[in-house]
């Protein structure tokens, strides 16, 4: 079935770095969501990508997905402190059942 | 506007009994899944329904169902508890009837099972 892999699994930064986590699929994808997850929340969709080599910006948060829509990423840039929590790309194939990454958890340290 | 609720917020049974879990979507929505979310890991899928009908399952056992009333809203129901049952559940609304589009999430129920 459909694996998405998602790295890394956590990331430490400093406030004002920059941080990008990495989503890749098994398969080919009709389209990519992504997902913020606060501790102790739920998850908050943030966009979802459709078209092959699309970029979508964010105010500091930018999202590309692959050309051959397999792999996605989300970069966010100078994080700040609001940043915390865990980040979830959601992919779905042909099955039409949407796949989870394990989310990869930012911690910014002020 | 109201968000998705889901009741209840934490819940505690034993191994063997069965529990039902509710969700009420945002109004308007016709859509509502449903995702198991183990610590550590991303939420899993377990069923969509669109308008009273199953539009989707994931990879879980018979032990699970669920079903969506004229309202929208939908209970999930899990049969003879396994203590792996124990994760949050999460209710997600759309308004689309096929496809994923922007999911909107309750705040889920915390499911212990002993």
């Amino acid at each position: 079935g459909q694996q998405v892999m998602q790295i890394p699994q956590y990331q430490h930064v400093q406030e004002g770095e920059d941080f990008t986590t990495y989503c890749n699929s098994s398969t080919t994808l009709s389209n990519i969501q992504w997902y913020k997850q606060r501790p102790g929340g739920h998850p908050v969709f943030l966009i979802q990508l459709v078209k092959s080599g699309e970029v979508k910006k964010q105010k500091r948060l930018t999202f590309q997905f692959g050309e051959a829509k397999k792999n996605s990423s989300l970069h966010i840039t100078a994080t700040q402190t609001t940043d915390v929590g865990t980040y979830f790309c959601a992919g779905q194939g042909r099955s039409y059942i949407p796949t989870f990454g394990r989310g990869t958890s930012l911690i910014v340290h002020p | 506007d109201a968000g998705v609720t889901q009741s209840p917020t934490h819940l505690i049974k034993t191994r063997g009994q069965q529990v039902t879990l509710r969700c009420s979507p945002i109004s308007g929505h016709k859509s509502v899944s449903w995702y198991q979310q183990v610590l550590g890991q991303g939420p899993q899928f377990i069923f969509q329904y669109y308008e009273k009908e199953e539009r989707g399952r994931g990879n879980f056992p018979d032990r699970f169902s669920a079903r969506q009333f004229p309202n929208y809203s939908s209970e999930l129901n899990v049969n003879a508890l396994l203590l792996g049952d124990s994760a949050l559940y999460l209710c997600a609304s759309s308004t689309t009837s096929g496809g994923f589009d922007e999911q909107f999430f309750g705040p889920g129920t915390r499911l212990t099972v002993l």
